[in-house]
């Protein structure tokens, strides 16, 4: 069964501070999906990122970057220089194929992230 | 404009009574999802389906029930026998169905309180 590890639990930082938020996911498979989503205090998630198994490349986005290592089954994500707007929670997700071949996500369990000015 | 929309925002309901959650999409979107979400659990899959009048359970579908007879419906039925259903309930859909290549987008929520 698949597995999403986000050990982290509350981070709090000061503005203009970089934060990194880790995450750890398990699977036999070796065809997957990765993704990072935001929930601000609104409550709607936001899509922030996907990354399929096959693409190790990391990537930036403005003040966002993650790092995919195979070797240590991470899917990790940095904030450069945090704004009070990062504040929120942040959930990795984890995709693979279910009998049948219908997809589902695997979430863990959240990291709130708490950016103070 | 294209999204999701969950209604009502906030639900109260009394012990044992059944209570219908809904979301509605104009992404012309063929998958819709169901998820539970409590304090520190992370989100938990209810049901889902990938195809009107089809649908499968989740992870935590006892206590649930859906229906999909619209591609843009997929409301879900909190019944009495669910044992602990205060939680956050998100709804949310996407287009790749079958596949791995699964970006979901989420509506807004609906909190549930069971008084």
């Amino acid at each position: 069964a698949q597995k999403v590890t986000q050990a982290q639990t509350e981070i709090s930082v000061v503005e203009k501070e970089d934060v990194t938020l880790d995450c750890v996911y398990e699977t036999r498979d070796t065809t997957y999906y990765l993704f990072w989503y935001k929930q601000p205090p609104s409550g709607e998630l936001v899509f922030l990122i996907r990354r399929n198994s096959f693409d190790e490349q990391n990537e930036i986005s403005g003040r966002y970057s993650w790092n995919f290592q195979k070797s240590t089954s991470s899917f990790n994500f940095t904030i450069t220089a945090s704004q009070v707007v990062d504040s929120a929670v942040y959930f990795c997700a984890l995709s693979e194929a279910d009998v049948g071949a219908n997809s589902k996500l695997t979430f863990g369990k959240g990291i709130t992230l708490s950016v103070r000015p | 404009d294209g999204g999701i929309t969950q209604s009502p925002k906030y639900l109260f309901r009394k012990e044992g009574q059944n209570v219908t959650l809904s979301c509605e999409q104009n992404l012309n979107h063929d998958a819709m999802y169901w998820y539970r979400q409590d304090p520190g659990q992370g989100l938990r899959l209810i049901y889902y389906s990938q195809i009107v009048n089809d649908f499968q359970k989740g992870d935590i579908a006892e206590g649930y029930s859906v229906s999909r007879e619209k591609k843009e419906s997929f409301p879900l039925t909190v019944t009495s026998a669910q044992k602990n259903p205060t939680a956050f309930y998100l709804c949310a859909s996407s287009t790749e169905t079958g596949t791995l290549y699964n970006e979901q987008f989420f509506g807004p929520g609906t909190r549930l309180t069971v008084l």
